[in-house]
């Protein structure tokens, strides 16, 4: 599958514990993005990733919010202590930086309880 | 003022139909113009990009750009209950990161 991968696809976690969402991106692009979707309310953009380097991370709360993109493995956002508010659909995107848009993965299902 | 609008619908069309989405933007400097279909529980998927004036062809579906009006649109021809979906707008300005509306809902009825 040439596809971006996210995993898991479905995450429950406990009010105060860590989540770990992961991507890899699609065969020959280097760019990552992530965004996050609440209920009812439209794609919000989260951070932009490069390998080694984070571009833009203007959309990422300032804080218990962190995104890497190592040299090696996939891309990584870590979301400590979580809440309730948390819970959302956290998708990865990636492209080649120069168009025509970005592909989505399947998105990660993150439930707080 | 909302960086990208969209009427959120339900935008209700009979099989067949031509089913017209629009969307404008606030950010004179969008660069780039995409259209994304997502249906209930899924990721988004792109469907159309836009980058110049005028409209763009494929298959049953039109992207019109009007930089001047910053007014985007998505015609789908021939509506079919498979295209009964969300169809987000999104722009994108100096940098790659792309801004959403909220979406129409689009109801194709037999």
């Amino acid at each position: 599958n040439a596809g971006v991968m996210q995993n898991p696809r479905h995450l429950v976690r406990r009010r105060g514990q860590e989540a770990r969402l992961r991507c890899s991106p699609m065969k020959g692009h280097s760019h990552v993005y992530w965004y996050r979707q609440l209920p009812e309310e439209g794609l919000k953009f989260m951070v932009y990733l490069q390998k080694e380097n984070i571009i833009d991370e203007s959309g990422m709360p300032k804080e218990r919010f962190s995104a890497e993109f190592p040299k090696e493995g996939p891309s990584i956002l870590r979301i400590q202590q979580v809440v309730r508010g948390d819970s959302a659909a956290y998708f990865c995107a990636s492209d080649t930086g120069t168009g025509p848009g970005a592909f989505f993965g399947q998105g990660t299902r993150l439930t707080v309880v | 003022q909302k960086e990208v609008e969209q009427n959120s619908g339900p935008l209700s069309v009979p099989e067949g139909a031509i089913a017209s989405l629009n969307c404008t933007y606030s950010d004179r400097v969008s660069q780039s113009f995409f259209w994304y279909r997502q249906y209930s529980g899924k990721s988004p998927e792109l469907i159309m990009s836009i980058y110049s004036n005028g409209d763009k062809e494929d298959g049953r579906f039109t992207a019109q750009l009007n930089k001047a009006s910053q007014y985007v649109s998505l015609l789908i021809r021939d509506s079919q209950p498979s295209d009964s979906a969300t169809y987000l707008c999104a722009v994108t300005g100096g940098g790659n990161k792309l801004t959403f509306g909220t979406g129409t809902q689009l109801k194709v009825e037999l």
